[in-house]
């Protein structure tokens, strides 16, 4: 079965830290674009970061820089977020998503149930 | 890295159509064909529904369509049906290579 089911997520302290996984089964991994996608509570959707099918080519939204790492490991099939400095704008829930399959498409066809990261004193 | 502009809500009665707007700029919606449509219903994840401004993936009923006129996309539903009932959210590729969402829209069927 196709899937992506994430991990990590809880309750931290402001300038706290948490690394989010994802674990990818079902697909070759290794040949999609991956992102982070969250939703803060009763919110829309927000792109986070993508990273690239080798590894390379990480970008995040402006509010994350400097502060989030994605990467990955295609030999464990699995994607991470490395959250620093966290704030409570930072609270929400973390979805890991999936690239669409092609050179010449953008779109993410799989999504993670989502994990949960509250940031509160 | 402005959200893409999506109304609210809108509403419609059962096998009625509706239309759900985003509006981008020259830099996103405007400048690519790289705009997707996700649905997401209460407590659910994300589902693609369009992808590159009119494609449909495979599984998804042929009552939604969607396009592409300048700055702003568009999804139209037809025939709604009582399961149509969620959010509704546009995502663009932009001139950073980064995404960019929109606010979402709430559809409710009457």
């Amino acid at each position: 079965e196709v899937s992506l089911v994430e991990s990590g997520g809880g309750l931290v302290q402001p300038g706290g830290s948490l690394r989010l996984s994802c674990a990818a089964s079902g697909f070759t991994f290794r040949s999609h674009l991956m992102s982070w996608v969250r939703q803060a509570p009763g919110k829309g959707l927000e792109w986070v970061a993508n990273i690239k099918e080798d590894g390379g080519g990480e970008l995040y939204v402006d509010s994350v820089k400097g502060r989030f790492t994605i990467a990955r490991d295609n030999a464990k099939n699995s994607l991470f977020l490395q959250m620093n400095s966290l704030r409570a704008e930072d609270t929400g829930v973390y979805y890991c998503s999936r690239g669409i399959y092609s050179i010449s498409s953008v779109g993410y066809d799989l999504w993670g149930q989502g994990t949960a990261v509250t940031v509160s004193s | 890295q402005s959200a893409l502009t999506q109304p609210a809500s809108v509403s419609g009665s059962p096998g009625q159509s509706i239309t759900i707007s985003c509006t981008g700029t020259s830099s996103d919606v405007g400048r690519y064909n790289y705009v997707s449509w996700y649905q997401q219903h209460p407590g659910k994840a994300p589902k693609l529904m369009i992808y590159d401004v009119s494609n449909r993936p495979s599984g998804v009923s042929n009552r939604f369509s969607a396009s592409k006129s300048g700055n702003t996309a568009s999804l139209t539903i037809s025939g709604l049906q009582a399961e149509d009932e969620a959010d509704y959210y546009c995502c663009s590729y932009t001139s950073s290579s980064t995404r960019v969402f929109g606010g979402g829209t709430k559809l409710t069927v009457l």
